[in-house]
């Protein structure tokens, strides 16, 4: 699966959008972008995930660049409650395997 | 509640017992996974289960044996640990189909002594 760099920690203005950046240059064209947060002493939680096109749930949007080597989450009005370690991790189609690296550790501030 | 039950949450354990780790999903999926998160580092994938038959095995000492008897469960039996073994373990399951998202349990924070 292709790497993904992100910063190792942000902070963010609560009631704010917040955009996480990731970076993944060497995605290949049947991986898909995940990303998932862990707050602390919790297990992971799915967030959104997309291929080349922009995704948007309930929780947060996905903008993925043209050549699909960056994206972006946007959490659109950040709360305490988003403070997490955030993860951004590039998946092969059909793989079981997910991998995570370190991630961005995002703190919400009042 | 995440749809992914694991018990317990806390476990201290001697070097000498055997204790196991119980997963169970309420989401009706046919893969589940256990993974290692050791303090300041990533999340290690450690077992794959699809469909009730162990697909992935990522070099992890026999000390730790996975177990799953159907879909819905999934047991980690531990025996002869050392400290370092001391994590959090955390459980997930999913659709057994491409790009299926994985969804994870709260884990069980385990201490070896």
């Amino acid at each position: 699966d292709a790497k993904t760099t992100q910063p190792p920690s942000m902070d963010c203005a609560e009631g704010r959008a917040a955009n996480l950046p990731c970076n993944h240059s060497t995605i290949s064209g049947n991986e898909y972008v995940y990303w998932y947060r862990q707050i602390h002493s919790q297990g992971p939680q799915y967030i959104i995930h997309g291929l080349k096109n922009n995704e948007t749930n309930e929780m947060a949007s996905l903008i993925i660049t043209e050549d699909r080597k960056s994206s972006t989450l946007i959490l659109p009005h950040a709360t305490l409650r988003d403070t997490a370690v955030y993860y951004c991790i590039v998946r092969f189609y059909g793989n079981n395997r997910l991998a995570f690296g370190k991630g961005n550790q995002v703190v919400v501030i009042p | 509640e995440t749809g992914v039950t694991q018990t317990p949450r806390h476990l201290v354990m001697g070097m000498t017992n055997k204790k196991s780790l119980k997963c169970e999903q309420h989401l009706g999926h046919n893969a589940m996974y256990w993974y290692k998160q050791s303090a300041k580092k990533p999340l290690e994938l450690m077992f794959v289960y699809s469909l009730e038959e162990r697909v992935e095995n990522n070099s992890v000492p026999s000390r730790f044996s996975p177990e799953c008897p159907n879909s819905s469960h999934l047991f980690l039996h531990l025996h002869t640990l050392q400290p370092e073994d001391s994590a959090l373990y955390l459980c997930a399951s999913s659709q057994n189909s491409h790009n299926s998202p994985l969804h994870f349990g709260n884990g069980t924070r385990l201490t070896v002594t």
